[in-house]
């Protein structure tokens, strides 16, 4: 089973400062089969990212997905108030597996 | 539009037995695997099993495998999530998901909270 290692735990930053969240897999991803998804307190997570870099629909470009293999990043360019939530990575390369990462917290410092 | 419709929340004591719902709509239920997501107090999302209702091909993670017991009713378009005997640290949101092979999970429904406790 893929292990995803989420980095940072917490993200402290400021509104309009840039975002980087790391997400690492213990073995390859196969064809980037990556998604990122966001989740606000009482809500269900949302789908941003998948194929490790395609915005899901309606997502604002701000996101942005990258990486290939075993060491993927989502970045939020220039972040907003509602951007301040968790983050997870999950692969999905294999529906006998679909693992989660940790999940990172972007918190407003 | 599609919807993956959960029941309500559950207060239930150790040892009890539960079996919640999660009602699709808006697309053909048959194509799509449901799956299960926990997320317990605080903590964060947890891949619990799938189930293709098209034929009640089922999957599920190591970390639940004999915990729990998914299934599906095709015929109202709705997938299950069962436990023969809670225990305390069941306490948990969860969340089904639509999922189709190689693609993520892309409509979730509201949640169910589930609270364990004597």
């Amino acid at each position: 089973e893929i292990v995803l290692t989420q980095s940072p735990g917490t993200l402290s930053l400021s509104p309009g400062e840039r975002a980087t969240l790391s997400c690492r897999a213990s073995q390859s991803v196969s064809s980037s089969y990556l998604a990122w998804y966001q989740q606000k307190p009482g809500q269900a997570p949302r789908l941003l990212i998948y194929g490790a870099s395609s915005r899901a629909t309606g997502i604002p470009d701000r996101f942005s997905g990258s990486g290939s293999g075993t060491d993927f990043t989502l970045t939020i360019s220039r972040l907003e108030p509602e951007d301040f939530a968790v983050y997870y990575c999950q692969q999905y390369g294999s529906s006998a597996s679909l693992t989660f990462g940790g999940g990172t917290k972007v918190e407003i410092k | 539009e599609v919807q993956l419709v959960q029941s309500g929340a559950e207060v239930k004591k150790p040892g009890e037995s539960l079996k919640i719902s999660c009602k699709g709509s808006g697309y053909s239920f048959t194509s799509y695997w449901i799956g299960w997501v926990r997320q317990m107090p605080g903590k964060g999302l947890e891949w619990m099993g799938i189930i293709y209702p098209g034929d009640s091909d089922t999957r599920y993670s190591p970390s639940f495998q004999g915990q729990v017991t998914i299934s599906a009713d095709k015929s109202i378009s709705t997938a299950y999530l069962q436990w023969s005997s809670l225990k305390a640290s069941d306490t948990a949101m969860y969340y089904c998901v639509r999922h189709v092979r190689l693609w993520p999970f892309d409509y979730w429904g509201q949640g169910t909270l589930v609270t364990v406790s004597s």
